[in-house]
């Protein structure tokens, strides 16, 4: 079976503070993505990973960087948060255009 | 740009009945779509991946039709059970270039299945 975890389940930070998101999967997978989901707007995509050191931009990139530094492992920064990052983030993986798997997520309250 | 529209938003049925789920698409240049159900507060669960050369689907209960020059799936669920209560996502995956591997999501169908 395929799994994703994420860091934390949820997650309490202040306005201004730089947040790290963890993302980690076990199946070798080449693609890894970071979604955020709000109510009425559904599942928007922030960044996506298609390799070590790739990065592309998804519909909402503003306000967020990623790194993936090893193939397991995909990092989403909030480099100054702010309220409206309040959300839940979900974190997923592919091999290729195959499923999408998706971790348990992790809810940010930005206060 | 891929618009993926699902209805109806919600749906309350007794148990035992079966129900269709729909999902429409603007753009039929697709590589394959994805049914995904979502439990309160928690991650999506893949369901069904129908590849564009597909015409439909089955795992247990579920069966997924995809109709790409229509721009449709329909997610049908035999006899349903409290469980099944969830949120369903439909979601198409685009073709080529960057997009490859990307999903557009639907805003889900919200089911409650009552005893």
């Amino acid at each position: 079976d395929v799994k994703v975890t994420q860091s934390s389940r949820y997650l309490v930070k202040r306005t201004g503070e730089k947040v790290f998101l963890e993302c980690v999967q076990d199946m070798d997978h080449e693609n890894m993505f970071w979604y955020r989901q709000d109510p009425g707007l559904g599942l928007r995509l922030i960044y996506f990973s298609y390799d070590v050191k790739m990065k592309e931009k998804g519909d909402i990139p503003e306000g967020y960087s990623v790194s993936r530094e090893k193939k397991e492992r995909f990092s989403l920064i909030l480099e100054s948060a702010s309220t409206n990052q309040t959300s839940m983030y979900l974190c997923a993986s592919s091999l290729s255009a195959y499923e999408q798997y998706f971790g348990p997520g992790t809810r940010l309250t930005v206060t | 740009k891929q618009e993926v529209t699902q209805i109806p938003a919600a749906l309350s049925v007794p148990e035992g009945e079966n129900l269709v789920l729909n999902c429409s698409f603007t753009d039929s240049a697709i590589y394959n779509l994805q049914w995904f159900r979502q439990d309160p507060g928690k991650g999506l669960t893949s369901l069904l991946l129908i590849q564009s050369s597909q015409r439909e689907q089955t795992s247990g209960r579920l069966n997924a039709s995809l109709d790409k020059s229509s721009g449709r799936s329909t997610l049908y669920i035999a006899a349903s059970q409290p469980g099944d209560s969830a949120t369903y996502l439909c979601a198409v995956r685009g073709t080529g270039g960057t997009s490859y591997g990307k999903l557009t999501f639907g805003q889900g169908t919200i089911l409650t299945v009552h005893p």
